[in-house]
């Protein structure tokens, strides 16, 4: 199975911060990454899909890079609804794996 | 507009069997595969696999115990998810979810509300 690893697994920050969110795969992944908002009782929500394309209706200060084994999520200017748990997910192969999450919390 | 909705909590006691469902609208569900991911209490999101809800072609996760199987009903746009022998360990919420493709790369867009199955004795 592929692994995928976020970090940091925490983070607090403040409105308006601009945040960062790491993934590694433990191989190439070619740009298999899609990236997910889950915030609590709730379904994930995907807002980035093949490392760098924004799913339709996501705002546009979320932003994703990368290709083969590194991949970033970037918040430009957080705001009070987008504190929730993050998660990477590789669709390179099966079985389809995501990250242990990065939970973001207010400062 | 698209919707996923899934049928309501349930209790069960080890050894018992589940099944859940997801009602699929707004969309041409035939042309579409249905993906089963499950979330442990505090885990990380966990795919179980897919069934195409038009040829019925299934997919299961290698990681996946016996006890899983995946149908459809095409004709009631429902997907459904049976778990056999339940443990313990099969304690977490069920989301279906749909399958996109773009390039190669394979994505969930719409969700399910999620099932909690809880298995306890």
């Amino acid at each position: 199975d592929i692994q995928m690893t976020q970090s940091p697994s925490s983070l607090s920050a403040s409105v308006g911060d601009r945040v960062t969110i790491t993934c590694r795969a433990s191989q190439s992944i070619s740009i298999f990454v899609n990236w997910y908002q889950q915030k609590p009782g709730n379904a994930p929500q995907v807002l980035i899909y093949a490392a760098s394309s924004l799913q339709r209706g996501v705002p546009s200060r979320f932003s994703g890079s990368g290709s083969e084994t590194d991949f970033t999520l970037t918040i430009s200017s957080l705001q009070p609804e987008d504190f929730a748990t993050y998660y990477c997910q590789q669709s390179y192969s099966i079985p389809l794996t995501f990250g242990q999450g990065t939970r973001l919390e207010i400062k | 507009q698209v919707q996923l909705v899934q049928s309501g909590a349930e209790v069960k006691r080890p050894g018992a069997s589940v099944k859940v469902s997801c009602k699929a609208s707004g969309f041409t569900f035939s042309r579409y595969t249905i993906h089963w991911v499950r979330q442990a209490p505090g885990q990380r999101p966990e795919w179980m696999g897919w069934i195409h809800a038009g040829n019925g072609n299934t997919k299961y996760s290698p990681n996946l115990q016996d006890g899983v199987t995946f149908t459809r009903d095409t004709y009631a746009t429902i997907a459904y998810l049976e778990l056999a022998s339940l443990s313990s360990e099969d304690t977490a919420v069920y989301y279906c979810a749909r399958g996109v493709a773009v390039t190669g790369n394979y994505y969930f867009d719409y969700w399910g509300q999620g099932t909690l199955v809880t298995v306890s004795s």
